[in-house]
């Protein structure tokens, strides 16, 4: 079984300034890690992936992250926020060889202001 | 490329009714996926079907089923509303069972009064 851990639910952050978002996550077996994105009254949307190979991942909109195995860790960086940048975002992972379900963090409400 | 399609977007149900909800996956996409968002539970795995067949189940009772058909599109449905059900019902397509990443559609939001 997969759990994940977002270490916080809300981050505050000015403009221009640089943000991480935390996520651990524990299993007994290999996972796929991924960051999803949600803003008000939409779905979600993939911001990054970790499948294999580089442990540091670039997704969309100027976000990267670091899949650190001996910490069980996957936390979401972005060098510079933007206001449009505010939204929530989840953690998830889904394990090896058990299809599409993924499991999810509780979420990290990001909030950019000027 | 479409999308993931979820339809209706909105729904107001009552206490005891039944309802279906829809979802078409991206085109070439086989393996769909169901998860409910609450405010105090998040995000939770409902069902996964591949090839017409679920392959996953989450644990919610059995007023919760799904079903997928040939062309990949599928529909779940809530029978004998509860309050609780008031959520946002989310489908997400991948490219196949194991394969890749998953692609989300924009929800249902359902309310049951």
């Amino acid at each position: 079984a997969q759990s994940v851990t977002q270490l916080d639910s809300q981050v505050p952050v000015f403009e221009e300034a640089p943000v991480e978002l935390r996520c651990n996550y524990s299993s007994s077996v290999s996972v796929y890690l991924f960051w999803y994105v949600q803003y008000p009254n939409q779905g979600l949307q993939l911001l990054l992936k970790y499948l294999s190979g580089s442990t540091l991942v670039k997704g969309i909109n100027g976000f990267e992250a670091e899949f650190n195995k001996s910490q069980t860790s996957f936390h979401l960086r972005k060098p510079s926020v933007h206001i449009s940048d505010t939204a929530e975002y989840f953690c998830a992972v889904r394990g090896y060889n058990q299809g599409g379900k993924l499991i999810f963090g509780q979420g990290t409400e990001l909030s950019v202001k000027p | 490329k479409a999308g993931v399609t979820q339809t209706p977007r909105y729904l107001i149900k009552t206490r005891g009714q039944q309802v279906t909800l829809s979802c078409s996956p991206i085109s070439g996409h086989r393996s769909v996926s169901w998860y409910q968002q609450t405010p105090g539970q998040g995000l939770q795995f409902l069902f996964e079907y591949f090839s017409e067949t679920q392959r996953n189940k989450g644990n919610f009772p059995g007023r919760f089923s799904g079903r997928q058909f040939s062309n990949s599109r599928s529909e779940m449905n809530v029978s004998t509303l509860e309050l609780g059900d008031s959520a946002l019902y989310l489908c997400a397509s991948s490219l196949e069972f194991r394969g890749g990443e998953a692609f989300f559609g924009q929800g249902t939001r359902l309310t049951v009064v």
